[in-house]
């Protein structure tokens, strides 16, 4: 199993520019998350996905959209991207059954965004 | 609403030196779970316990232990016999035990980096 695989690994973009983050996860979690990290501080959930298909924002979520078509994959996009954006992302994904015993949280590599 | 608050910015401890790490929490559910993740340099995180609410057991694991108290809302970590690799940034987080959409979004203290001097 590959785990959680982010792409790219980095990226710089001008203001106004979009971009879409891709994340793909092998391990048939049900439960997908991105988040963003800025430096010095914590994750913040941007969104998060329980299903294909259904999807749900998290503390941070203007300036982002997600989408979830397929169990694997759950994409990040910014539209108009701004400086408040640079920021590290991380996707993650967890298993949670019907009768909520769950499963931990695992993290991609992350995605070092700049917007300048 | 959630919080998790870890005081400590940061730490230096010559190696092999014992020290503890901590993490306060808020929250109103009844269920929840706590974790720590670790980041190294390389920037990955890396999974190191989760633990309910329901169980107040300290954990141990090898150099490292975990003790949990709800009479004081704290989710300590102790790394014993320090080493060069402990060196990352570690995190505290708090997941929410009963919502519409499961118990796993988590809240994220802001991290303490932790420096062992060789």
């Amino acid at each position: 199993n590959a785990g959680v695989t982010q792409t790219p690994k980095f990226r710089i973009l001008k203001i106004g520019q979009s971009m879409t983050l891709q994340c793909t996860q092998d391990m048939n979690h049900n439960y997908m998350y991105w988040y963003r990290q800025d430096p010095g501080m914590g994750l913040k959930l941007i969104y998060y996905s329980v299903g294909a298909g259904i999807t749900d924002k998290g503390e941070v979520p203007n300036g982002y959209n997600v989408s979830r078509s397929t169990t694997e994959d759950f994409p990040l996009r910014l539209e108009l991207a701004a400086p408040s954006q640079t920021s590290v992302y991380f996707c993650a994904s967890s298993y949670i059954s019907g009768t909520g015993i769950t499963d931990t949280q695992y993290f991609g590599p992350g995605t070092r965004l700049t917007v300048l | 609403a959630q919080k998790v608050t870890q005081a400590q910015t940061e730490i230096s401890v010559v190696e092999k030196e014992d020290v503890t790490l901590d993490c306060v929490y808020e929250t109103r559910d009844t269920t929840y779970y706590l974790f720590w993740y670790k980041q190294p340099p390389s920037g990955e995180l890396v999974f190191l316990i989760r633990r309910n609410s329901f169980d107040e057991q300290n954990e141990i694991s090898g150099r490292y232990s975990w003790n949990f108290q709800k009479s004081t809302s704290s989710f300590n970590f102790t790394i014993t016999a320090s080493q060069v690799v402990d060196s990352a940034v570690y995190f505290c987080a708090l997941s929410e035990g009963e919502s519409n959409f499961g118990n796993e979004k988590l809240t994220f203290g802001t991290g303490t980096r932790l420096t062992i001097i060789p």
